[in-house]
Parts: C-alpha cells; sequence; structure tokens
C-alpha cells in the first residue's frame, strides 16, 4: 500500500523548534516531490513548502510566512522527508500533512498524503 | 499571492442532488487546478488535476472543468459518502494557494 506516516509533533513553547518527519512506504520517494501542507483547527489548507527531487537539484520553495524559519529537506536512502520549524509561533499550531507528488504531470500535483502530525505551540 | 474564491462556502444538498462548486482566480492559473476532498480528522484526497482530469480510482460522478480565472468541480449525483469539504487549489505558481474550502452538507 502506498502511504505517507507523519511524526515529530508535539507540544512546543513559542520560539522552540521541532522537527516533523515523513516516511514513505509502498513506492520510493526519491522520484517524487515533497510537500508540506497544515491546517489550524476548524480552519482551511495552507501550503507551507514543496522539496523536489535529487534530479531538480532539491530545490525547495515555501510560503511567505514561515521563511527563515522552516526549512524542507530530504533523506533519499530512509524513504523520508523532513521540516524543520524554528523559532515556532502560536500561530504554527496546526496539523501538519505531507503529500507526495506520483503523477506524471507538468505540476505538482499531491496525490498521496499522510495523515498528518499535530503541532502545538503554547507555553 | 494569487487568491482562490470558493462559492459557495457552503451548501445543503440531497442525496441524488447533482452539485456544483465554483473556484475563481484572482488571475489567470492556464488550466494548474486541483480539487481536493475531506473528511473530518482525514487527510485531503485529489479527486481532479489539471482542471478536469480524473484522479485514478475517483468515481466518474466527479468531474471538473474550466481554465483561466473560473473553474467548477460538478458532483452529477450526490452519494452520502460525499458529504465533506472540497478545497481548489492553484499550482500556476508559488505559493501554491488553497481555496477556502465549500463545505457540502446533508439537507
Amino acid at each position: 500500500e502506498v502511504q505517507l506516516v507523519e511524526s515529530g509533533g508535539g507540544l512546543v513553547q513559542p520560539g522552540g523548534s521541532l522537527r516533523l518527519s515523513c516516511v514513505a512506504s509502498g513506492f520510493t520517494l526519491s522520484g517524487s516531490a515533497v510537500h508540506w501542507v497544515r491546517q489550524a483547527s476548524g480552519k482551511g489548507l495552507e501550503w507551507v513548502g514543496r522539496i523536489r527531487t535529487k534530479d531538480n537539484n532539491y530545490a525547495t520553495v515555501d510560503a511567505a510566512s514561515v521563511r527563515g524559519r522552516f526549512s524542507i529537506s530530504r533523506d533519499d536512502s530512509k524513504n523520508t522527508a523532513y521540516l524543520q520549524m524554528n523559532s515556532l509561533k502560536t500561530e504554527d499550531t496546526a496539523v501538519y500533512f505531507c503529500g507526495a507528488t506520483t503523477i506524471p504531470a507538468s505540476r505538482y500535483y499531491i496525490d498521496v498524503w499522510g495523515r498528518g502530525t499535530t503541532v502545538i505551540v503554547s507555553s | 499571492d494569487i487568491q482562490l474564491t470558493q462559492s459557495p462556502s457552503f451548501l445543503s444538498a440531497s442525496v441524488g442532488d447533482r452539485v456544483t462548486i465554483t473556484c475563481r482566480a484572482s488571475q489567470g492559473i492556464h488550466n494548474y487546478l486541483a480539487w481536493f476532498q475531506q473528511k473530518p480528522g482525514k487527510a485531503p484526497k485529489l479527486l481532479i488535476y489539471a482542471a478536469s482530469t480524473l484522479q485514478s480510482g475517483v468515481p466518474s460522478r466527479f468531474s471538473g472543468s474550466g481554465s483561466g480565472t473560473e473553474f467548477t468541480l460538478t458532483i452529477s449525483t450526490l452519494q452520502p459518502e460525499d458529504f465533506a469539504t472540497y478545497y481548489c487549489q492553484q499550482l500556476n505558481s508559488y505559493p501554491q494557494t488553497f481555496g477556502q474550502g465549500t463545505k457540502v452538507d446533508i439537507k
């Protein structure tokens, strides 16, 4: 079964850090772009950022709301992608989903999603 | 950033109804649009990509159309399992923004 599993969420104080992991099974993550999307409780979806494949130089792009604080990386040998979150703010509280693009298309449509991991930023 | 506005934000419908959701972009995005379905406590599920391409495994009662700035998602015959929130997402430029969502509820 093709799936993604996120981990690493939890309760952290404002200004703190967390690293989320996204592990793929049932497919090889190295061939896919990986996205992070978040959703605050009762709110809509917010795209956080994306990392491309090795062939595309692991290029990353992220949303202005997290730029300079969050970074995305990947370890293809572990079939895993990461979201490093620093200088966390209360407004970063959300469920964080990772997603992968396996569809051969001209854009990175997210067709595989994890179940999400919850991040709570509070003192 | 490109803004996506979905209408309506909420709709009540009955099983068997035809349902149409509109997504309007603040500027042209060609056909770089996806539609997702999300149920409470679950991850989004890709329904349509490239504005009108049905994702593998998605029932044919779902269809998408549009190009440029106006797009629609249609459910031809609403089924009980279709009650959920639907989001559009543009992939024309970064950041890849989502619409605010349309909740489809039982009438």
